[in-house]
C-alpha cells in the first residue's frame, strides 16, 4: 500500500528566504505526486503535481517541487516566501491500481515570519 | 460560480440523528469524491465516483453511504450520527480519475 511521510509538523520561515517543505512516498509502480495547500477553514487548492518527465515541477503561486526517485523524496520548494504562504500543504501520492486511489501525507504547516 | 459547492456549511446535530450533505461540481468532471478532515487535520479518503458509478469504498462504517444522481452531484447521507463523526467533510471532483482535484469549502459536522 502506498503512504506518505511530512517529516515536519511546522516549518518556520523569514519572508523572503527560501523555503522547503519536504515530503517522502512509498508507492509500487510509477508514482503520481501532488501538492496542496490549505488556507484557514478553506478546502484544499491543487498547486502542482508530477506524473512523468521533468523532475523539477513548476506550479501555482511561484512553488516548485522536485521529484527524486533514488530517494523517494517529492519536496516543495519557492525561493522567495511571502507571509501569505503561510497555511498547512499536504503533500499526496496516487496509487495505479484500479481505484487510484489518493493517499494524503499529514500536512505540515507554513510559518513566514515578517 | 463556485467550481465546487457544498452544503451545509455548517451542521450541528445529536447523537443517533440522520443526516445529509450535498455536493455539487459546475466543472464538468467526470470523478467526485468524499475524504474526512478529523480535528488533528489528517485528510482520508471515503468514497469515490466515477461517472456516477463507485471506484473507492475506504473501510467506512456502512452507516454512511454516498449517492451519486448524476456526474455533477455526489451526496453524502450519514445514518445514527456518533460523536465521532464530528470532522470537516470535504468533496472534490477531477477530470479524470488520479487527475489532480478540486476541493470544496467543507462541511464542519458537530455531533453532541
Amino acid at each position: 500500500a502506498q503512504s506518505v511521510a511530512q517529516p515536519e509538523d511546522q516549518v518556520n520561515v523569514a519572508e523572503g528566504n527560501p523555503l522547503t517543505v519536504k515530503c517522502t512516498y512509498s508507492v509500487s509502480g510509477n508514482p503520481y505526486l501532488f501538492w496542496y495547500v490549505q488556507y484557514p477553514n478553506r478546502g484544499l487548492q491543487f498547486l502542482l503535481k508530477y506524473i512523468t518527465g521533468d523532475n523539477l515541477v513548476k506550479g501555482s503561486y511561484g512553488f516548485e517541487a522536485e521529484f527524486n526517485k533514488s530517494q523517494t523524496s517529492f519536496h516543495l520548494k519557492k525561493p522567495s516566501a511571502l507571509v501569505s504562504d503561510s497555511a498547512l500543504y499536504f503533500c499526496a501520492v496516487r496509487d495505479n491500481g484500479y481505484g487510484q486511489n489518493f493517499v494524503f501525507g499529514p500536512g505540515t504547516r507554513l510559518s513566514v515570519l515578517p | 460560480d463556485t467550481a465546487v459547492s457544498q452544503t451545509p456549511k455548517y451542521l450541528v446535530t445529536q447523537m443517533g440523528n440522520d443526516k445529509s450533505i450535498k455536493c455539487e461540481q459546475n466543472l464538468g468532471h467526470d470523478t467526485m469524491y468524499w475524504y474526512k478532515q478529523d480535528s488533528k487535520k489528517f485528510l482520508k479518503i471515503m468514497f469515490s465516483y466515477n461517472n456516477k458509478e463507485l471506484i473507492i469504498n475506504e473501510t467506512v462504517p456502512n452507516r454512511f453511504s454516498p449517492k451519486s444522481p448524476d456526474k455533477a452531484h455526489l451526496n453524502l447521507h450519514i445514518n445514527s450520527l456518533e460523536l465521532g463523526d464530528s470532522a470537516v467533510y470535504f468533496c472534490a471532483s477531477s477530470p479524470s480519475r488520479g487527475g489532480e482535484q478540486f476541493f470544496g469549502p467543507g462541511t464542519r459536522l458537530t455531533v453532541l
